[in-house]
């Protein structure tokens, strides 16, 4: 059973660099999230995918954050120019895209540390 | 910034025990769904309840909805060493969107 599958696990970086994180959904999964989550928090919904189509993309979302899905599998989240504050979890999330309202699926996450 | 949160932060209670965590939320919701995540890791997926349930069982878990009240509770009865972990609500509010909103959690220690 593979399930939602994220690449790094760690990264740590210097301020000022860029970081690309990879996501591998469920694969008959359509849909697929990105959310963040730092220490002591629940988890914070970034953006969402419908098979390609980027559909909602939250506040959160500075114009430093890009988010991707190019063949509507895997899903790349790119952070340009990264601070401090960017350090957290960034986990994905995916499910099969069939009904209003539907479980999702986590990934580990990846862990970013920002120096 | 989090639609839910959850009472109390943190549990502490003995194996064997039942564990009561809470849940409040500000909008309409399609549905409430919990989370178990262990320390540092993925979120797994416990038990989704929708806006015209009352109560869901699922093993040892019971999870009630008061839509009038915008609340939710889990129960974990008889619990293990092996439920130690941080409990998140997380609701999908009406209007179509997929944007689910979690809750800040409740860590549970059960001591053997």
């Amino acid at each position: 059973d593979t399930g939602v599958s994220q690449n790094p696990r760690h990264k740590i970086t210097k301020r000022g660099q860029n970081v690309t994180f990879r996501c591998d959904p469920i694969s008959e999964h359509n849909r697929l999230y990105w959310y963040r989550q730092t220490l002591g928090q629940g988890p914070e919904f970034l953006t969402y995918f419908q098979n390609e189509a980027q559909l909602e993309k939250s506040r959160l979302l500075s114009d430093r954050f890009s988010a991707e899905r190019p063949k509507g599998s895997f899903s790349t989240l790119e952070i340009q120019r990264t601070e401090q504050g960017d350090s957290a979890m960034y986990l994905c999330a995916s499910s099969l895209g069939l009904a209003p309202q539907e479980t999702q699926y986590f990934g580990p996450g990846t862990r970013l540390l920002v120096l | 910034s989090q639609q839910g949160e959850e009472d109390p932060q943190a549990l502490s209670i003995q194996e064997g025990e039942n564990a009561t965590m809470n849940c409040s939320y500000k909008t309409s919701i399609n549905n409430l769904q919990w989370y178990r995540q262990n320390s540092g890791r993925g979120l797994v997926h416990l038990i989704l309840i929708r806006s015209n349930e009352r109560e869901k069982h699922s093993g040892r878990l019971r999870v009630t909805l008061d839509t009038s009240k915008k609340s939710s509770s889990l129960l974990i009865t008889a619990s293990r060493a092996a439920d130690t972990a941080s409990y998140f609500c997380a609701s999908l509010a009406t209007g179509g969107y997929q944007k689910v909103t979690f809750g800040t959690g409740t860590k549970l220690q059960v001591i053997p």
